[in-house]
């Protein structure tokens, strides 16, 4: 079952415009995790921000945690046709093992 | 590059068949997580080794197992494939049995079952 809903489910915008992903959860979490899958291979980690944290920054994302209405989003700023990806959210829960996925905004980023 | 290697990168296997996938975890990792990642939809949990013992199972059945030795690294069997089981599987490592940590993921392995 998945956990995170990600909104838009694909998001297409022109180089150097930011690009804005939403994500709905369901339960209490111990933290959230974006990952970027290209074409299908595997994730790459972009930030972990824990359940008491409201923002984080690296380099051209920011993150923010709202645990009060479940959510999370995603800005990347000044978009490059490098960032073409899906991008999922993953939630971790206290004791838990496992981190569960929505699934997915792709992104496309048009020159 | 995360470190983390995964072996075959390809399979193709005809339905009943059994697969072995292999997954070699980032230097100083102790953790193993395996997902299935069918088209269009995010990773699902399959289950997670931790110091060479299962320590979590998402909803798997049986016929889906693994294990790690003790370099860590690990193996995800699966036996009387269906033509379900096709997907992209990977694994993911980390320090310390828990999802509380970021977890370093492998290109994967794309299963196709015929």
């Amino acid at each position: 079952s998945q956990q995170g809903e990600e909104d838009p489910q694909a998001l297409s915008i022109q180089e150097g415009e930011n690009a804005t992903m939403n994500c709905s959860y369901k339960t209490s979490i111990n933290n959230l995790q974006w990952y970027r899958q290209n074409s299908g291979r595997g994730l790459v980690h972009l930030i972990l921000i824990r359940s008491n944290e409201r923002e984080k920054h690296s380099g051209r994302l920011r993150v923010t945690l709202d645990t009060s209405k479940k959510s999370s989003s995603l800005l990347i700023t000044a978009s490059r046709a490098a960032d073409t990806a899906s991008y999922f959210c993953a939630t971790a829960t206290q004791g838990a093992q496992k981190l569960v996925f929505g699934q997915g905004t792709r992104l496309t980023i048009n020159p | 590059e995360t470190g983390v290697t995964q072996s075959p990168t390809h399979l193709i296997k005809t339905r009943g068949q059994q697969v072995t996938l292999r997954c070699s975890s980032q230097s100083g990792h102790n953790t193993v997580s395996w997902y299935q990642q069918a088209l269009g939809q995010g990773p699902q949990f399959i289950f997670q080794y931790y110091r060479e013992e299962e320590n979590g199972r998402g909803n798997f059945p049986p016929r889906f197992s693994g294990l790690q030795f003790p370099n860590y690294s690990s193996e995800l069997n699966v036996n009387a494939l269906e033509l379900d089981d096709s997907a992209l599987y990977l694994c993911a490592s980390s320090w310390g049995g828990q999802g509380n940590y970021e977890q370093y993921f492998g290109p994967g392995t794309r299963l196709t079952v015929t």
